[in-house]
């Protein structure tokens, strides 16, 4: 089966400049998680979105707001850029019928700000 | 104080070699347990997935949560120069809705053949 797919894969913007990240969960899976990791650190949570309503925000900006629409697929919208944005910016995708939440990553968006 | 302590590591060991990967965590909340493995520049990879305290073994994996302690191993038998990677501890607690995983840093783990 697809695993989540992410895109773009590699993304180099300015700052002050506004970037939009897509994800495309695994098929049936209806819960999306963004996660941040910056060179040589752990994944560290942004927002989740479980049935398209948002569930959980972590240590996320206000620059930073995301959705997730009717086909289940989430977009994340970073707006005035800043160089501490630069890190790979982690998808997961989640089925959690039954309480049990395990979550697959995607391949990640490398965003680079210049 | 992070919630899930992990030590970085490098750890190398010789090829054919058992690896021992441990991880402490102070929240009692945390019900689920998982171990993702992560090659450079990509993302995390599920490895094995315990609810809860118990062992769990995967083919060369075992997997083992202590939550009395608050401590979890993750054990490589027979390891491989293709084990060669990061290796991510990550913790969420039980309850309806999306549950964040909290990570830990992770241990690079180097096998030489």
């Amino acid at each position: 089966a697809a695993g989540v797919i992410q895109s773009p894969r590699h993304l180099i913007k300015e700052k002050r400049e506004t970037a939009t990240l897509k994800c495309y969960p695994i098929s049936r899976h209806d819960t999306v998680y963004w996660y941040q990791q910056g060179p040589g650190q752990d994944p560290q949570f942004l927002i989740s979105f479980y049935e398209k309503m948002q569930s959980d925000k972590g240590s996320i900006p206000d620059r930073f707001s995301a959705q997730q629409f009717s086909d289940y697929h989430s977009e994340l919208n970073m707006s005035s850029l800043e160089l501490g944005d630069s890190a790979l910016y982690f998808c997961a995708s989640s089925y959690k019928p039954t309480g049990v939440d395990t979550q697959y990553f995607g391949p990640g968006t490398r965003l680079t700000v210049l | 104080q992070k919630e899930v302590e992990q030590d970085p590591g490098p750890l190398s060991v010789p090829e054919g070699a058992i690896v021992s990967l441990n991880c402490t965590y102070s929240n009692s909340a945390f019900q689920y347990f998982m171990w993702y493995r992560q090659y450079s520049r990509k993302g995390p990879e599920l490895l094995m997935y315990t609810y809860s305290s118990g062992n769990k073994e995967d083919g060369r994996f075992t997997a083992q949560v202590d939550k009395s302690s608050k401590y979890i191993s993750l054990f490589i038998r027979d390891s491989q120069p293709s084990d060669s990677a990061t290796y991510l501890c990550a913790m969420s607690a039980n309850s309806q809705g999306a549950q964040k995983l909290v990570f830990g840093q992770g241990t690079r783990l180097t096998i030489n053949p």
